[in-house]
């Protein structure tokens, strides 16, 4: 079965990058499906930010375009999550997912427990 | 972006049915497929995916958990309604993107 874990710094300052790593165990993220980052914010709002897919093409959510940013180390099995010029209100929960590639399927199967990353000074 | 509607609370008895509503913006619908999805979330975990394509239940889900609807409004349905069962319960829609989440159904107990 597909498991995934955040890790990465709990408190980040304002106007500084955010980075997550999502360690990914008991599938390949060169085979298939497409890993995601989503948040939830402390309003209980859930955001999907963007994936990368299995070849390691993105697409990112366009509210967020110019400040985020997916990669991937394919030897690590772990792919990466980065937010530039954050402000307090990038404060929230951020999840790694996957979706499957199946023809109009795009539903989140796999979840991490997820992170809380706090932005304050 | 596709907006996603949800009442932001559902009181009910246990074991009665408990019927979640989501209405979309617009159709997210595609010929007869239902692009339409529903995930339970509790306290400190991490969302679970409950039912796909608006009615077909993700694989570990108990029957009692059910979903309908197409075009712009979907329905979960929860009968009879245990009290494992609360949670919070959210739709998303992957009709295009960006996905998109609606705003959350917490589930309480009368």
């Amino acid at each position: 079965e597909v498991q995934l874990q955040e890790s990465g710094p709990g408190l980040v300052k304002p106007s500084q990058s955010l980075s997550l790593t999502c360690s990914v165990t008991g599938y390949s993220i060169t085979s298939s499906y497409r890993w995601n980052w989503i948040r939830k914010f402390p309003g209980n709002k859930l955001e999907w930010m963007g994936y990368i897919n299995s070849a390691g093409s993105t697409n990112y959510n366009p509210s967020l375009k110019s400040r985020i940013s997916i990669t991937r180390d394919t030897s690590k099995n772990q792919f990466f999550l980065q937010v530039n010029s954050v402000t307090t209100e990038d404060t929230a929960t951020y999840y790694c997912a996957s979706i499957t590639t199946v023809v109009n399927g795009n539903w989140f199967a796999y979840w991490g427990q997820g992170t809380l990353v706090t932005v304050s000074s | 972006d596709i907006v996603l509607t949800q009442s932001p609370v559902l009181a009910v008895s246990l074991g009665q049915r408990a019927t979640i509503s989501c209405r979309a913006s617009q159709s997210v619908s595609i010929s007869s497929i239902n692009l339409m999805h529903w995930y339970q979330q509790k306290p400190g975990q991490q969302p679970k995916l409950l039912i796909y394509r608006a009615s077909n239940l993700a694989s570990g889900i108990p029957a009692r958990f059910s979903g309908s609807g197409s075009g712009t409004d979907f329905t979960l349905t929860i009968d009879p309604v245990q009290a494992d069962d609360i949670a919070a319960y959210y739709c998303q829609q992957s009709r295009e993107s960006p996905f998109t989440f609606g705003s959350g159904t917490k589930l309480e107990i009368k």
